[in-house]
């Protein structure tokens, strides 16, 4: 399967845990978002990898969270000290680089990882 | 800014009857809309996109969407629903081109549901 991969699937810890979350792009993209869906919503974005460069954050994304590109392949997503609102479906899409400056190019998302904090 | 919204969280038709899932959106540029579906447990797929070409659609397993601009409105439909289009699927605009790359913004979904 050469989609966009991301572990674990699922997450439970308790609250003030940290957890790490992991998403492997198709390799010959060199676009990565993450983004947050929680129940009964659309995808919200969090944040944007260009290679290794993070170019944009969410006000989502508070302190507690951060995530790396190393090397421009695999992404982690970092959350300290979880709260019962994180709660939510973690969502990694990949995108290849558009030939030219297009706002068409589509976005390929892996399965998710679904965290539940107690 | 961009927007959309999706009108009915929940819809229901039965096997072989028209699909139409509403989608409305809001751009302060010309828009690229998108219509992805989500199954259980899996992520989003793909199902069409409008790029400012043609306004009529056609997208994988039957569906299309038309794009109407005085409308803002850009629709999903599948002539004949079949059990197997039961899922979630969402509606998103493209984020205004800026630093190379485009976010999505997503509407809160439709859940369509099939019975026979």
């Amino acid at each position: 399967d050469t989609g966009v991969s991301q572990n674990p699937r699922h997450k439970i810890t308790k609250r003030g845990q940290n957890v790490t979350f992991r998403c492997d792009p198709i390799s010959e993209h060199n676009r990565l978002y993450w983004y947050r869906q929680t129940l009964g919503q659309g995808p919200e974005f969090l944040t944007y990898f260009q290679n290794e460069a993070q170019l944009e954050k969410s006000r989502l994304l508070s302190d507690r969270f951060s995530a790396e590109r190393p090397k421009g392949s695999f992404s982690t997503l970092e959350i300290q000290r979880t709260e019962q609102g994180d709660s939510a479906m973690y969502l990694c899409a990949s995108s290849p680089p558009p030939p030219q400056r297009d706002r068409g190019n589509e976005q390929f998302f892996g399965p998710g990882t679904r965290l539940t904090v107690l | 800014a961009q927007s959309v919204t999706q009108l009915g969280s929940h819809v229901s038709v039965s096997e072989g009857a028209l699909v139409l899932l509403r989608c409305n959106y809001s751009s302060s540029v010309p828009p690229y809309l998108f219509w992805y579906v989500q199954y259980p447990n899996q992520g989003l797929q793909l199902l069409l996109k409008y790029t400012s070409a043609a306004t009529l659609v056609k997208g994988i397993n039957g569906f299309e969407a038309e794009f109407k601009k005085s409308e803002t409105s850009f629709h999903l439909t599948k002539p004949s629903a079949h059990m197997s289009d039961a899922a979630e699927y969402f509606c998103a605009v493209s984020s205004a081109f800026s630093g190379g790359y485009n976010k999505l913004i997503f509407g809160a979904g439709t859940r369509l549901a099939v019975h026979p």
